[in-house]
């Protein structure tokens, strides 16, 4: 049973260029969640997703960032114009219910991005 | 007031040792608490989920949780260097919308 996974696992882009994470949830969970982590810091959310459905982007910058999840194939967070304050560790989760009463939160490997 | 808070520490305790880490939470409806391991540079690892008031044992690990003091904690049994890593609780609030909220962590050193 594979967990979640993540790709690339590093990715280096100049400043300017897009950058596109991507990330398939556990197999059965539908339900996908976006965090970033700078260095020595918390996790901070950024966007809930189901199938074709965008639930909850009020952690996601207004300008540059994008997230879909379509019907078919991974979920993607879009960075465009990459700033060196993008520079950080992004994280995906799945569970298999969305949002209720009690559901646990499975995360992937992790993407570090470095903006040069 | 944060809506989940915890100490960063770090929590130096020697090798086995009971590790005690702390942390509490704003929103008097939440129902359901996680406690997630974060090794340095990895992803946070699920540990323990815990939705009922009183003690939840799993292995070394202990979940307390007591909603009328909005407390929840993580008991390490008989600490041992591995288990140095960052500890994070993550908490379903229910204020409007449901949302996993989560501490910032708290660092525990384990000392050989």
């Amino acid at each position: 049973n594979a967990g979640v996974m993540q790709n690339p696992r590093h990715l280096v882009r100049r400043r300017g260029q897009e950058a596109r994470l991507r990330c398939s949830p556990m197999k059965g969970h539908s339900h996908v969640y976006w965090y970033r982590q700078l260095p020595e810091e918390g996790l901070k959310f950024m966007v809930y997703l189901q199938k074709e459905n965008i639930i909850d982007e009020s952690g996601m910058p207004k300008e540059r960032f994008s997230a879909e999840f379509p019907k078919e194939g991974p979920s993607i967070l879009r960075i465009q114009q990459v700033v060196r304050g993008d520079s950080a560790a992004y994280f995906c989760a799945s569970s298999p219910i969305g949002q209720g009463v009690m559901y646990e939160q499975y995360f992937g490997p992790g993407t570090r991005l470095t903006v040069t | 007031q944060k809506e989940v808070e915890q100490n960063s520490g770090p929590l130096s305790v020697p090798e086995g040792a009971i590790a005690s880490l702390n942390c509490t939470y704003s929103d008097r409806g939440s129902q359901s608490f996680f406690w997630y391991r974060q090794y340095s540079g990895k992803s946070p690892e699920l540990i323990m989920s815990i939705y009922s008031n009183g003690d939840k044992e799993d292995g070394r690990f202990t979940a307390q949780l007591n909603k009328a003091s909005q407390y929840v904690s993580l008991l390490i049994r008989d600490s041992q260097p591995s288990d140095s890593a960052t500890y994070l609780c993550a908490v379903i609030t229910t204020s409007g919308t449901y949302k996993y909220i989560f501490g910032t962590g708290t660092r525990l050193k384990v000392l050989a």
